[in-house]
């Protein structure tokens, strides 16, 4: 059964930091892997999508790593601003063997970017 | 409008009423999905619908039961719900459905509690 887990739980950094979010994952047969960011009570925002055949996506100040074989994907987040406080979620495409469409989630790591 | 619209935005229902949650997408996708947030959870897939079929059922309760009368629409029709069933529902749509679905976009999300 896939399981995605993301270190860590929580972070707060100073604005201007280049930081690092983590996200691995059991099974590394998947199709995709997708980080999202939601805001307190809101939906989910899509940030980057890692086709499995791709090794890193980049948007803006955030770049996206995949590495398929070791379970691994990173994310990381250039010159930090409060606007960046958010919770960050990993979720892979589960491949045969899952549902169709199925999405597996991590809890997300809560980031904090203080003034 | 753009992106996936969800309404209401929060929903406080009995348990022995009956309510609906209502989807719509404009990004013209062929594949619809509701999931699940609860509180200290990931999220979880519950349905999902490509070309207005049904494809996925997460083992979700009777007392959950979808409608999907076009690719555009989705409903989640929710009767006789238990207190544990209060959470956030989110709507996603993509621009195909089966194993590898690409991008997913979600909407806010219709938060409900269910006294």
């Amino acid at each position: 059964k896939q399981e995605v887990t993301q270190i860590p739980a929580a972070l707060s950094v100073p604005e201007g930091e280049n930081l690092v979010l983590n996200c691995s994952f059991t099974d590394s047969a998947i199709y995709n892997l997708q980080w999202f960011r939601q805001d307190p009570g809101k939906g989910l925002t899509s940030l980057l999508l890692i086709q499995s055949s791709q090794r890193e996506q980049t948007s803006g100040r955030l770049n996206a790593s995949l590495d398929k074989s070791s379970g691994r994907s990173t994310l990381y987040i250039a010159a930090s601003q409060p606007g960046d406080s958010a919770t960050y979620l990993c979720a892979v495409n589960e491949g045969y063997g899952g549902s169709q469409g199925n999405l597996i989630f991590g809890k997300g790591t809560k980031l904090s970017v203080k003034p | 409008e753009t992106g996936v619209t969800q309404t209401p935005r929060h929903l406080v229902m009995g348990m022995t009423n009956k309510k609906s949650l209502k989807c719509e997408q404009h990004l013209g996708h062929n594949a619809m999905y509701w999931y699940k947030q609860s509180a200290k959870k990931p999220l979880e897939l519950m349905f999902v619908y490509n070309f207005k079929e049904q494809t996925e059922n997460n083992s979700v309760p009777s007392r959950f039961s979808p409608e999907c009368p076009n690719s555009s629409h989705l409903f989640l029709h929710l009767h006789t719900l238990q207190p544990e069933d209060s959470a956030l529902y989110l709507c996603a749509s993509s621009q195909t459905g089966g194993w590898n679905t690409g991008e997913l976009f979600f909407g806010e999300g219709s938060r409900l509690t269910v006294l």
